[in-house]
């Protein structure tokens, strides 16, 4: 089946920095990639959809120029967190929607990316 | 907006065991998705089963059924003849029709299968 991979699966930073996570569909093409947050213990946010070409559409009260969402390719989608602080650490899940007219097929799920900021 | 409801934070059950995780949604919309998607500590999210609002028939996969009752905005997992490996977080998911598949997510429930 498609697969999707997240790069790295865990990062550390330093509060202030920035931290790039990469999406990317490795057997099929994806024009639309959705990133979401998973707090400890708690379930999976939509944050922002990301659209090849154009701009990411951010959920209502996601900081859009705090999470810069670039979706370069047809098989990469990444997610900056900029000037990371301890807030920001969370699992981030990045996911393709079903191909069109296949809405009940599967979802392709990254393996997630746990980002913890000191 | 949707919204899931997922009232059990956490369940346990005895392997071999039946147990059945509720769910509940709140939606106007008419075509649409549910979904029951397991976790486990591996942090990787696996479909468990799927079903459509506009099929009365539940679903069933195997081990898991749903009981989906439109009318009550309900949709229920039954998980038969539990196993170890069953242990993990469930979640129960909507999808509009047509409005670009991203899921909406209820809070989970932890089971826990014990020997």
């Amino acid at each position: 089946g498609a697969v999707v991979s997240q790069h790295p699966s865990w990062v550390i930073c330093k509060s202030g920095t920035s931290v790039k996570i990469e999406c990317r569909s490795l057997d099929f093409q994806a024009t639309t990639m959705f990133w979401y947050r998973q707090f400890p213990k708690q379930s999976l946010m939509l944050m922002a959809t990301s659209n090849e070409g154009s701009k990411a559409t951010y959920e209502q009260g996601v900081e859009k120029d705090k999470f810069l969402i670039n979706h370069a390719s047809l098989t990469l989608s990444t997610l900056t967190v900029t000037s990371a602080h301890p807030e920001d650490s969370s699992f981030y899940i990045c996911s393709a929607p079903p191909l069109p007219g296949l809405e009940l097929s599967e979802q392709f799920f990254g393996p997630g990316t746990r980002l913890t900021v000191l | 907006a949707q919204t899931v409801t997922q009232s059990q934070p956490e369940m346990s059950v005895q392997e071999a065991e039946t147990v059945t995780l509720s769910c509940t949604y709140d939606t106007s919309e008419n075509n649409y998705y549910l979904f029951w998607y397991k976790q486990p500590p591996s942090r990787q999210m696996i479909l468990v089963i799927r079903q459509e609002a506009y099929k009365q028939q539940n679903a069933t996969e195997n081990r898991f059924s749903v009981n989906f009752q439109k009318a009550a905005k309900s949709f229920s997992l039954k998980i038969s003849d539990s196993q170890l490996g069953d242990t993990a977080m469930y979640f129960c998911a909507f999808m509009k029709h047509g409005a670009g598949y991203a899921l909406n997510f209820g809070k989970g429930t932890s089971l826990l299968v014990t020997p």
